[in-house]
């Protein structure tokens, strides 16, 4: 049980397109996700934390425009990253947290962007 | 503030035990996690503890302390598949994740 999935798993595009990120629980149901990014060798940072049906929590210095989430059922979230530009490859990572007495947090596998 | 400590490298020997540190300061506390993560994969759930003592999982245990706000992992039996990072989370009163920097463990033959 717990198993997070992620779409895609490695996506290439040109500087200036926008790419779209899913993230969904596969057999339970998720009120909140969250999205992180890590760049080789360093730890993850939080990006945001999105709950179902309302507005995304950003972390301090993270763009809203720029990365924009969407948590549109209990079971997905999805992270668009708008006009992305090379310094914006990493790998992204969401998990999802299982609401059950624990709260335990599930990741995806993560999504590799490299922007040209 | 929020702070969890602990050590950026460990070195180990296979077929050994290694204990991994962490010292935790939260607003509230609700709980500590230990995740695994390889190199180029995302982390994986290892532990929970809220209340204080050993959890014991086959070859990985985790131990607790909320007085003194420190937590170990302990691996035994070392293999060279368990050369990964080790990832301290402690889970404040909002149920949010406080992240550690992460222990790279490498294990050499």
């Amino acid at each position: 049980g717990a198993v997070v999935s992620q779409h895609p798993s490695w996506v290439i595009c040109k500087s200036g397109t926008s790419v779209k990120i899913e993230c969904r629980s596969l057999d339970f149901q998720a009120t909140t996700m969250f999205w992180y990014r890590q760049f080789p060798k360093q730890s993850l940072m939080l990006m945001a934390t999105s709950n179902e049906g309302s507005k995304a929590t950003y972390e301090q210095g993270v763009e809203k425009d720029k990365f924009l989430i969407n948590h549109a059922s209990l079971t997905l979230s999805t992270l668009t990253v708008t006009s992305a530009h090379p310094e914006d490859s990493s790998f992204y990572i969401c998990s999802a947290r299982d609401g059950g007495f624990v709260e335990t947090q599930y990741f995806g596998p993560g999504t590799r962007l490299l922007v040209l | 503030g929020q702070n969890i400590d602990q050590p950026t490298e460990m070195t180990a020997t296979e077929g050994a035990i290694v204990q991994i540190n962490c010292t935790y300061q939260t607003s509230g506390f609700n709980g500590l996690f230990w995740y695994q993560q390889h190199a180029g994969e995302a982390p994986t759930f290892l532990s929970y503890n809220v209340l204080d003592g050993l959890e014991e999982k086959g070859r990985f245990s985790s131990f607790l302390s909320r007085s003194k706000g420190y937590s170990y992992l302990l691996l035994k039996e070392l293999q060279m598949k368990d050369s990964a990072s080790y990832l301290c989370a402690a889970q404040d009163s909002n149920y949010q994740l406080i992240w550690g920097a992460g222990t790279k463990l490498i294990i050499k033959p």
